[in-house]
């Protein structure tokens, strides 16, 4: 079993729809990263969060660290949000990030 | 302010040759990590940097190696090159450790 688990795999939406991509994870963790992964292959950094919710634009984050669950929701949902969304966390000491497998948005018009 | 910038952009080797990656993070950051992801698997830490001493590495043999420069720039070696090395090798940097990484464009390494 992966330490970082998403759902769903793949998603497709109309525009405007508002989505949610969930991310559990099973270790201890001192933050989560979501990150967007356009098709060629370069990596943007949505949000980093230890607690609570983080807003940024349309998008919002949330984290609750008791459950060990966090969601990256998509307001108003647009076809250039097409991507993979990849959760990561970051374990004990170390800094290095261990990743979700991902979940495929395509939104169509 | 620039971002990371990786180099070159693609990489094409043969088996048992040697690939030199480059990364120079974001100016003011310290920390470089450096992740595979090869084709139809998801990401996996390969090495740590962080005020030019290698911190951490991921699950990776020894061929994997790299260095920080004292500019924080980075390289990543990869020896004896196999198939399966065949991959996207992305690249990050953050200020200090346990900060928000961010990514370069990443440099896509294949091996015939």
């Amino acid at each position: 079993k992966n330490e970082v688990e998403q759902s769903p795999q793949n998603l497709t939406a109309q525009e405007g729809e508002f989505i949610t991509i969930n991310c559990s994870y099973s270790v201890g963790i001192s933050a989560l990263h979501w990150l967007q992964q356009h098709p060629g292959g370069g990596i943007v950094s949505l949000f980093m969060l230890s607690s609570g919710k983080k807003k940024h634009g349309r998008l919002i984050a949330t984290i609750n660290i008791q459950e060990k669950h966090s969601s990256l929701h998509i307001t108003a949902s647009h076809p250039r949000d097409s991507a993979v969304y990849i959760c990561a966390v970051v374990t004990g000491t170390a800094s290095k990030l261990t990743f979700g497998t991902g979940t495929r948005l395509q939104v169509t018009l | 302010e620039a971002g990371v910038t990786q180099s070159p952009t693609h990489l094409i080797k043969t088996r048992g040759q040697q690939a030199t990656l480059r990364c120079s993070p974001i100016s003011g950051h310290t920390s470089v990590y450096w992740y595979q992801q090869a084709l139809g698997l998801g990401l996996q830490f390969l090495l740590w940097y962080d005020e030019g001493e290698e911190r951490n590495r991921g699950n990776f043999p020894p061929r994997f190696s790299g260095r920080q420069f004292p500019n924080y720039s980075s390289e990543l070696n990869v020896n004896a090159l196999e198939l399966e090395d065949s991959a996207l090798y992305l690249c990050a940097s953050s200020y200090g450790a346990k900060n928000i990484q961010y990514f370069g464009a990443g440099t896509r390494l294949s091996v015939l």
